[in-house]
C-alpha cells in the first residue's frame, strides 16, 4: 500500500509568482484535504476535495485554489504569492463513506516566498 | 466554529515515567478526536481517534487517550515514556454532522523525554 506523496520536497519562488503543488493519495481513499502550517503553529485546513469535487474549504482568499483528478491524486495552486505564503503545506487523504475517517499525511512541501 | 486548545507548548518527562498532553475542544455537535504526531522535518502521523463507545481510546506505539465529554477533555496518556516519543503532539476535532472531514489542530505540544 502506498502511503501519500507530495512534491516538491522544497520549493523557493519570489513574491507575485504562482506555484502548484502535487500530491497522490493514499491507495483506496477518494478524499484529499490540504492544510497550511506556519512555523511554530498546527496546521490550518485550507480545503478539501472529494471526488473530485471541493467538499470544504477553510478561512483562506480565493488565490488559494486546488483541483482533485479522477486518480484522486491533486494539485494546490497559489496565485500572487506574499510572504506569509511560506510555510509547509500538507496533504492528507482519507477513506471514503461518511464514517468518521483518519486523515493520512504526506511530508509535506516546504515553501520559501522571498 | 470549532476549535481545539493545547495548553501547554511543551511537556518535560523522564524516561520511564508516565506522561500526559492535554488538550481540550469546543465543537457544535458530536466530536470526533484525533492525535498526531510529527516529528522534524515529516509530515503528521495518526496515533489515535475517538469516534463513540469506550471513553479510553488506544492508539499505536503504546499511547492511549481518555474522552471526557463533561470536561470537554481529550489528553494523551503513555505509563511509560520512551526518549523516542520526543517529538511534536497535535491535537485535532472534526465535526461530521455534514460529511465534510476537515480537521482544525491545536497549536501543539512539543514533549521532550530526558534519558
Amino acid at each position: 500500500e502506498t502511503g501519500v506523496t507530495q512534491s516538491p520536497t522544497h520549493l523557493i519562488k519570489t513574491r507575485g509568482q504562482q506555484v502548484t503543488l502535487r500530491c497522490s493519495s493514499q491507495s483506496g481513499h477518494n478524499t484529499v484535504s490540504w492544510y497550511q502550517q506556519a512555523l511554530g503553529q498546527g496546521p490550518q485546513f485550507i480545503f478539501q476535495y472529494y471526488r473530485e469535487e471541493e467538499n470544504g474549504r477553510g478561512n483562506f482568499p480565493p488565490r488559494f485554489s486546488g483541483l482533485q483528478f479522477p486518480n484522486y491524486s491533486s494539485e494546490l495552486n497559489v496565485n500572487a504569492l506574499e510572504l506569509d505564503d511560506s510555510a509547509l503545506y500538507l496533504c492528507a487523504s482519507s477513506g471514503g463513506g461518511r464514517g468518521a475517517h483518519e486523515q493520512y499525511f504526506g511530508p509535506g512541501t516546504r515553501l520559501t516566498v522571498t | 466554529a470549532q476549535s481545539v486548545a493545547q495548553p501547554e507548548d511543551q511537556v518535560n518527562v523522564a524516561e520511564g515515567n508516565p506522561l500526559t498532553v492535554k488538550c481540550t475542544y469546543s465543537v457544535s455537535g458530536n466530536p470526533y478526536l484525533f492525535w498526531y504526531v510529527q516529528y522534524p522535518n515529516r509530515g503528521l502521523q495518526f496515533l489515535l481517534k475517538y469516534i463513540t463507545g469506550d471513553n479510553l481510546v488506544k492508539g499505536s506505539y503504546g499511547f492511549e487517550a481518555e474522552f471526557n465529554k463533561s470536561q470537554t477533555s481529550f489528553h494523551l496518556k503513555k505509563p511509560s515514556a520512551l526518549v523516542s516519543d520526543s517529538a511534536l503532539y497535535f491535537c485535532a476535532v472534526s465535526v461530521m454532522d455534514t460529511g465534510r472531514r476537515a480537521l482544525t489542530f491545536g497549536s501543539g505540544t512539543r514533549l521532550q523525554v530526558q534519558p
